[in-house]
């Protein structure tokens, strides 16, 4: 099975600055990575899939980059709305069952 | 209003069963596949599996083969989720979460995005 593996694990961030996660499969996925925000007691919420789409309603400030095994997920100017956990999966369907990364806590 | 809407917290005791529903509205079910996520207290998410509703078919992840089965209402407006043999371990929140691709056959599709979710149902599993 594939692993995905995230970095940081936590993220000291102020509003407005440029926030970058990775994530990295532990074999190559092309472009079947979707990213997802989670805050408590709130629906996990999709914001990029394919790798780079942006779901629709997903502000701009949000962007996907990557292929293969490595990926970014890029918040362009950190709004106070964005300090939540985020989390990868890939969904490759030729490589086993969808698994996720261990997620990425942004906070002030 | 495009949602999912999950029955409410449940308490069970090791070696029980728990079922955890999921209703859908604004869109027709049998369109997509639901899937079942979980998250355990201060861990990630956890892919347990999914049902395609036009044709029943499941596929689970193999860590729950045995243990959960996921069945569509006969009304075809939800799906449930029954996982057997509760143990301290399974206490987590469990999600319903709609995947991306349109179904086009009977064949669940167990790798996907999901684009829509619950609001989550907390199990906790206690003696």
């Amino acid at each position: 099975d594939i692993q995905m593996t995230q970095s940081p694990s936590t993220l000291s961030a102020s509003v407005g600055d440029r926030v970058t996660i990775t994530c990295r499969a532990s074999q190559s996925i092309t472009f079947w990575l979707a990213w997802y925000q989670l805050k408590p007691g709130k629906a996990p919420k999709l914001l990029i899939y394919k790798a780079s789409t942006l779901e629709s309603g997903v502000p701009s400030r949000f962007s996907g980059s990557g292929s293969g095994t490595d990926f970014t997920l890029t918040i362009s100017s950190l709004q106070p709305d964005d300090f939540a956990t985020y989390y990868c999966q890939q969904y490759n369907p030729y490589s086993g069952p969808v698994a996720f990364g261990q997620g990425t806590k942004v906070d002030i | 209003q495009v949602q999912l809407v999950q029955s409410g917290a449940e308490v069970k005791k090791p070696g029980a069963s728990v079922k955890v529903s999921c209703k859908a509205s604004g869109y027709v079910l049998t369109r997509y596949n639901m899937h079942w996520v979980r998250q355990a207290p201060g861990q990630g998410l956890e892919w347990m599996g999914t049902i395609n509703p036009s044709s029943d078919s499941t596929s689970y992840a193999q860590k729950f083969q045995g243990r959960v089965t996921m069945t569509r209402d006969t009304s075809a407006t939800a799906v449930s989720m029954e996982l057997s043999s509760l143990r301290s371990e399974d206490t987590a929140v469990y999600y319903c979460a709609r995947g991306i691709v349109v179904v086009v056959s009977a064949t669940p599709n167990a790798q996907d995005a999901f684009d829509l979710w619950g609001q989550g149902t907390m199990v906790t599993v206690s003696s």
